[in-house]
């Protein structure tokens, strides 16, 4: 079982609609998660952080963590075509694992 | 601010030949992080440093690749001898203290023929 695991979609939404993402992980000594968003030929970049259970809003963003389920998910509110990419989740339980990708388009 | 530099961005070579990557990390920062990046198994750690020191390798795949950190502004990723299978996008990433937040490199793209 991979550490971090997520739909490898694709994820395809209207524009202006609610994106959601998802992501488990397996060690429930990790502590700390991160949503990145990474442009097609570009390198990953951090968009949300979250470390303890509920919700942490950021814009049109909102991270979502249930250490009990041990999911992390992400909530991209009002999508733009902009915000089409892959989007990597990422837990902390020693160094920064990665999971496999969302990749989300949003059409117009 | 200059974020995490390296080079070369390309990079195309042929089986057996060394290759050396390069990455200049964001000043300050002491935690230094190498990563590949395929379609097939997608981002994984190769190796950290913190304070120039090697801390994990267990994610450097084979003897063919080795690491440096010379000094704080400063690593490398050598690959020698090259395969085709090593061709990939490679990133550096940095964070300084106690923040958890890595900012990446733009990447090298390893082609090797």
């Amino acid at each position: 079982q991979k550490e971090v695991e997520q739909n490898s979609g694709p994820l395809s939404v209207p524009e202006g609609a609610i994106a959601s993402l998802n992501c488990t992980y397996s060690d429930r000594g990790s502590q700390s998660f991160f949503w990145y968003r990474q442009y097609s030929g570009k390198s990953p970049e951090l968009i949300m952080s979250i470390y303890s259970n509920g919700d942490k809003e950021d814009g049109r963003f909102t991270a979502q963590l249930n250490k009990a389920s041990q999911y992390v998910s992400l909530l991209i509110r009002d999508s733009q075509p902009s915000d089409s990419a892959t989007y990597l989740c990422a837990g902390r339980p020693r160094q920064l694992t990665f999971g496999s990708g969302t990749q989300l388009t949003v059409l117009p | 601010d200059a974020g995490v530099i390296q080079s070369p961005r390309h990079e195309v070579t042929e089986m057996g030949q060394e290759v050396t990557l390069r990455c200049k990390p964001i000043s300050g920062h002491n935690s230094l992080f190498w990563y590949r990046q395929t379609m097939m198994r997608g981002l994984e750690l190769l190796i950290y440093f913190n304070n120039n020191v090697p801390i994990d390798d267990s994610g450097m795949p084979e003897d063919r690749f080795s690491a440096k950190m010379p000094n704080a502004s400063f690593s490398t990723l050598k690959i020698q001898p090259s395969e085709p299978r090593d061709s990939a996008v490679y990133f550096c990433a940095s964070t300084g203290g106690s923040a958890d937040t890595q900012y990446f490199g733009p990447g090298t793209r390893l082609t090797v023929l």
